[in-house]
């Protein structure tokens, strides 16, 4: 079965520094990978996602995450955090049928001042 | 464009209760997913809809119901309601049940009293 670990519950960095958000997965086969983000009242956006190829994937808003099967993460980061990126990251595994994803339990992002 | 519209965008049931809600996916999708959202935690899968019947199920208990309609609209019903049940639903459409491109509509917050 597959699973996501978020281990990082709450998140909080001041505005301008880095960000990196962990994620952890749990998958038999190449594993197709998303972050989300959800704001409060929102639904999800997609922020970025890997199927194959170059480990490094770009996405919206500035995020990157990097695929590591090694370690069986793959970790969202951000250059320099702007107070509006508070909110509610998910991290999700999508089994091979393309028709169900599996989310971590999320990491809540504050953003100081 | 209209993106994902459900309804209502909030309710209250007493335990016991059936509740109906609703998703109208976006424009050009034919494919509905359902999520529950308890507080505090990711999205679990509920059930995908395709060509009017259900394709995937995730770990729900059979009082949980769906139905899709030839417009590809789709509707979630939940029988005997309990207290932990209490949750955001959230829809969401894609075209094709192969296909990630996944666009969640805002909710629905369900309240069981």
């Amino acid at each position: 079965a597959q699973s996501v670990t978020q281990p990082d519950i709450h998140i909080t960095v001041s505005e301008g520094a880095s960000l990196e958000l962990r994620c952890n997965y749990s998958y038999g086969a190449t594993p197709y990978l998303f972050w989300y983000v959800q704001s409060p009242g929102q639904g999800l956006q997609l922020l970025l996602k890997y199927f194959s190829g170059d480990t490094l994937v770009q996405g919206i808003k500035g995020f990157e995450a990097e695929f590591k099967r090694s370690q069986s993460s793959f970790n969202l980061r951000k250059p320099s955090v702007h107070w509006s990126d508070a909110a509610e990251y998910f991290c999700a595994v999508g089994n091979n049928a393309g028709n169900m994803l599996t989310f971590g339990g999320g990491t809540r992002l504050m953003v100081k001042p | 464009d209209a993106g994902v519209t459900q309804s209502p965008t909030h309710l209250i049931k007493t335990r016991g209760q059936q509740v109906t809600l609703r998703c109208s996916p976006k424009s050009g999708h034919d494919t509905v997913s359902w999520y529950q959202q308890a507080l505090g935690q990711g999205p679990q899968f509920i059930f995908q809809y395709y060509e009017e019947e259900e394709r995937q199920r995730g770990n729900f208990p059979d009082r949980f119901s769906g139905h899709q309609f030839p417009n590809y609209s789709s509707e979630l019903n939940v029988n005997a309601l309990l207290l932990g049940d209490s949750a955001l639903y959230l829809c969401a459409s894609s075209s094709g049940t192969r296909n990630y491109g996944y666009t969640f509509g805002s909710g629905t917050r369900l309240t069981v009293v």
